[in-house]
């Protein structure tokens, strides 16, 4: 089955405690990134990469990094979470867009909280 | 930049009637992709239709059409027959070859027995 399995689905952290929230995408797609949902603002994306080794800011990258090294995966890391950093978390993964295949696939989403 | 708008925060509707849910772009291009997701309570998005713009044929899939006018830059949904199951959140997306998305603010639909 296609599938974007994102992990953990709900976490609650401390401010500055560094966490990961991994992503790993089973369709050989090239694209996949990283959105934070907000109340309001829809999906805004943090960092994409559209292949291994090779990454990009999105609109809201600060206070996150992320690494591509395979092509499967794509964690987002947060180094030193703080509050305002409390949102639901999607992965995305997509080809590069053609006549077919075009859509995004999404993971289940991380709720996470920074306390 | 390309942008989206929603300009619906929250729509609802009655059970078996029909509803549209509205989406302005903005994009200088002439080939390009747009899509409609449902996030349902569950939170999963999910995948509800698509349009290509060079197709001048509005897509359709069972209750869930578009009304797609691209001089316009207009993408509305139409979801005809509505159910219970139909309540979630709608976002509008937009794409181009080869570019990441971009998606709307969201339009929350309530479905009302």
């Amino acid at each position: 089955e296609a599938q974007v399995t994102q992990n953990p689905r709900y976490l609650i952290t401390v401010t500055g405690k560094k966490l990961t929230v991994t992503c790993s995408q089973n369709m050989n797609h090239e694209y996949m990134s990283w959105y934070r949902q907000d109340p309001g603002l829809g999906l805004r994306q943090i960092y994409y990469s559209m292949n291994v080794e090779v990454t990009d800011k999105g609109d809201v990258p600060e206070g996150y990094k992320v690494s591509r090294k395979e092509k499967r995966n794509f964690p987002l890391i947060l180094e030193s979470p703080s509050p305002n950093q409390t949102s639901l978390y999607f992965c995305a993964s997509s080809s590069p867009g053609g006549r077919v295949d075009t859509e995004a696939f999404f993971g289940q989403g991380t709720r996470l909280t920074v306390v | 930049a390309q942008t989206v708008t929603q300009s619906q925060p929250e729509m609802s509707v009655q059970e078996a009637e029909t509803v549209t849910l509205s989406c302005t772009y903005d994009t200088s291009e002439s080939d390009y992709y747009l899509f409609w997701y449902k996030q349902p309570p569950s939170r999963q998005m999910i995948l509800v239709i698509r349009q290509e713009a060079y197709k001048q044929q509005n897509a359709t899939e069972n209750r869930f059409s578009v009304n797609f006018q691209k001089a316009a830059k207009s993408f509305s949904l139409k979801i005809s027959d509505s159910q219970l199951g139909d309540a979630a959140m709608y976002f509008c997306a937009y794409r181009r070859y080869g570019q990441n998305f971009v998606f709307g603010p969201g339009t929350r639909l309530s479905v009302l027995p």
